[in-house]
């Protein structure tokens, strides 16, 4: 089955520093794939689509200089946190779709990232 | 290795009772998470499980046993708003999640 694989899974930073999150689908191509944050016991919070090739779309309220989403190539997207501060401390999630798929709504989900800003 | 099954879809009557069942293996375990996600939506969270037994929430309960690595959503007075994917996720003793292929419920009048 499709797989999607999240690097770092876990990371531990000082206040100020940038972090960057890699998501790749390993099995497939992904033309657009979702970073969401997870608050614990809380249903996913989507903060942007990304587009391969063209800039990531941000939901409202979330600051997309802070964010910064990078979609290169079919297979990867990169969030990058900049200049994190502890209230940035959460689980980052991605998931990807199978742009090959005729299945439009099927998401395929990372393992999450676990970051701790100090 | 890790993995987690769960039916990719299944059908049922507006008003009737559905269970959605995952059997999961990993490599230790923090709980188990049921989501629910329509077409073009965010996931939401219906459930955590940890320990052994039944938790009830309004119409929908989920039920954990980790010795048999199973859990089920039960779905309870079906609405047709209830049609959605419905995916389940155990988190081993890493913390990550391990994620199901997710079910696809139809709900009929």
């Amino acid at each position: 089955g499709a797989v999607v694989s999240q690097h770092p899974s876990r990371v531990i930073c000082k206040s100020g520093t940038s972090v960057k999150i890699e998501c790749r689908s390993l099995d497939f191509q992904a033309t657009t794939m979702f970073w969401y944050r997870q608050f614990p016991k809380q249903s996913l919070m989507l903060m942007a689509t990304s587009n391969e090739g063209s800039k990531a779309t941000y939901e409202q309220g979330v600051e997309k200089d802070k964010f910064l989403i990078n979609h290169a190539s079919l297979t990867l997207s990169t969030l990058t946190v900049t200049s994190a501060h502890p209230e940035d401390s959460s689980f980052y999630i991605c998931s990807a779709r199978d742009s090959t798929s005729g299945d439009t709504d099927t998401q395929y989900f990372g393992p999450g990232t676990r970051l701790t800003v100090l | 290795g890790q993995n987690i099954d769960q039916p990719t879809e299944m059908t049922a009557t507006e008003g009737a009772i559905v269970q959605i069942n995952c059997t999961y293996q990993t490599s230790g375990f923090n709980g188990l998470f049921w989501y629910q996600q329509h077409a073009g939506e965010a996931p939401t969270f219906l459930s955590y499980n940890v320990l052994d037994g039944l938790e009830e929430k309004g119409r929908f309960s989920s039920f954990l046993s980790r010795s048999k690595g199973y859990s089920y959503l039960l779905l309870k007075e079906l609405q047709m708003k209830d049609s959605a994917s419905y995916l389940c996720a155990a988190m081993d003793s890493n913390y990550q999640l391990i994620w199901g292929a997710g079910t696809k419920l139809i709900i009929k009048p």
